[in-house]
């Protein structure tokens, strides 16, 4: 069983649509993130939800939105895609914020 | 605000060889500490991790780290590297006033069968 999910997988879009990507946990976490990690496997927090609150949003355009519906769901949405969008982006769970994250598979989006 | 430096941005190593990974951070206070790794194409896996106790941690694979408090450092192991090993390895902090995991910026290594 998958313990963090992802969809898609792949995602190639025209600049300037509005895309979403899902993230599900099946390990009954309460705090799940969302990371963007750029053509430098740099990892980079964007936004951290506590029991469908958020608790940390980056300094991410307003383009981004989390949506958090119940405990084991956080979708991204992207509004206005851009050139520099094309990344892989992560979901991650864990059962609180100092603990162990545990990762999606990614969605590799690129921006055409 | 707090920082994680992992020193060496690629390795590459022969097969047998012994691995050091380097990572220092800038929080004085109480730590939780992680290693992560990423193999090609593949999302983070836990490696190890350090909350409290025996500052010499064991993970998976072989590898260990050692939690040297008056260094700020939390240096990753591994006494003969396999050509499986190639992949990206994060090191990453938990502590103070931040709220959330900061990520060092990554190790790559490459081992030569």
């Amino acid at each position: 069983d998958t313990a963090v999910s992802q969809t898609p997988k792949y995602l190639v879009t025209q600049m300037g649509n509005d895309k979403s990507i899902k993230c599900e946990q099946n390990l009954g976490h309460d705090t799940m993130y969302w990371y963007k990690q750029d053509s430098k496997k740099f990892l980079k927090i964007m936004f951290s939800y506590n029991n469908k609150e958020l608790i940390i949003n980056e300094t991410v355009p307003n383009r981004f939105s989390p949506k958090s519906p119940d405990k084991a769901h956080l979708n991204l949405h992207i509004n206005s895609l851009e050139l520099g969008d094309s990344a892989v982006y992560f979901c991650a769970s864990s059962p609180g914020t100092s603990n162990e994250q545990f990762f999606g598979p990614g969605t590799r989006l690129t921006v055409l | 605000a707090q920082s994680v430096s992992q020193h060496n941005h690629h390795v590459i190593l022969s097969e047998a060889a012994s691995l050091e990974l380097g990572c220092n951070y800038s929080y004085g206070g109480t730590v939780n500490l992680f290693w992560y790794v990423q193999y090609p194409g593949q999302h983070l896996q836990l490696l190890l991790k350090y909350f409290s106790g025996d500052p010499l941690v064991k993970g998976i694979k072989g590898f260990e780290a050692e939690f040297i408090k008056s260094k700020f450092s939390f240096n990753l192991r591994k006494p003969s590297v396999q050509w499986s090993d190639t992949a990206e390895y994060f090191c990453a902090v938990y502590g103070g006033s931040q709220g959330n995991l900061i990520f060092g910026k990554g190790t790559k290594l490459s081992v030569k069968p």
